[in-house]
């Protein structure tokens, strides 16, 4: 069946570090990726996505490329700020009405 | 302007009562979802429906019944809480119509604790 897994948190950075979060997925079908963001006590938001291969989804200067040879869509950015303390979330979907969420990742970013 | 909103925010109550959560959307999609989060972020669907239609049903216990009056709105209704209950509940909705690039768009959440 369709899943998502994604690298295991918490991850602490400090400020203006590199951030890579990894994220892989099995599908059946071409799915659609996404990126989702969770900041304490919201809602999850659609940070980014890429709806084929080599498509690359980017937003709020992160980025990621849906890698169709290695099934992976990764989440990097080159600077992280405090502000991009959240939790993550991997996703995909293949028919747009069941969607696949990975367990999430939890960044610190600290001063 | 929200965009799916839930409420209550909080809702704390005791084993055995029984509990509504309601969620409306004005986006205008046609598939609203119900996922519960627990203590360590893991996201699960409950529920889905297209059109007011139950499509989605995963094995959750028959406490929890979901109601969709429209396709406007999804509504959550828990009997008999437990304390395994407690949790975060995301409505959320998608414009599932349009095939697998709709993206979800999420609810602020509901925080529920049974005590």
């Amino acid at each position: 069946g369709d899943s998502v897994t994604q690298m295991e948190g918490p991850v602490t950075l400090s400020e203006e570090a590199f951030l890579t979060i990894n994220c892989t997925y099995t599908a059946t079908g071409y799915p659609s990726l996404f990126w989702y963001v969770q900041y304490p006590g919201e809602g999850l938001q659609l940070l980014l996505k890429a709806t084929k291969a080599d498509d690359k989804g980017s937003n709020k200067g992160f980025e990621a490329t849906y890698r169709k040879e290695t099934t992976s869509f990764h989440l990097e950015k080159g600077s992280v700020q405090v502000s991009d303390s959240a939790v993550y979330f991997c996703a995909l979907s293949t028919t747009g009405n069941q969607f696949y969420f990975g367990t999430g990742t939890s960044l610190t970013v600290i001063p | 302007d929200t965009a799916v909103s839930q409420t209550p925010k909080y809702l704390v109550t005791q084993m055995g009562n029984d509990k509504s959560i309601k969620c409306e959307q004005n986006l205008g999609h046609d598939t609203m979802y119900w996922y519960k989060q627990d203590s360590k972020k893991f996201l699960k669907i409950m529920f889905s429906y297209n059109n007011k239609e139950l499509i989605i049903n995963e094995t959750v216990p028959n406490r929890f019944s979901p109601k969709s009056p429209d396709k406007a709105h999804l509504n959550l209704h828990i009997n008999s809480l437990e304390l395994g209950d407690s949790a975060v509940y995301f409505c959320a909705s998608s414009q599932g119509g349009q095939g697998r690039n709709s993206p979800l768009h999420f609810g602020n959440g509901t925080r529920l604790t049974v005590t």
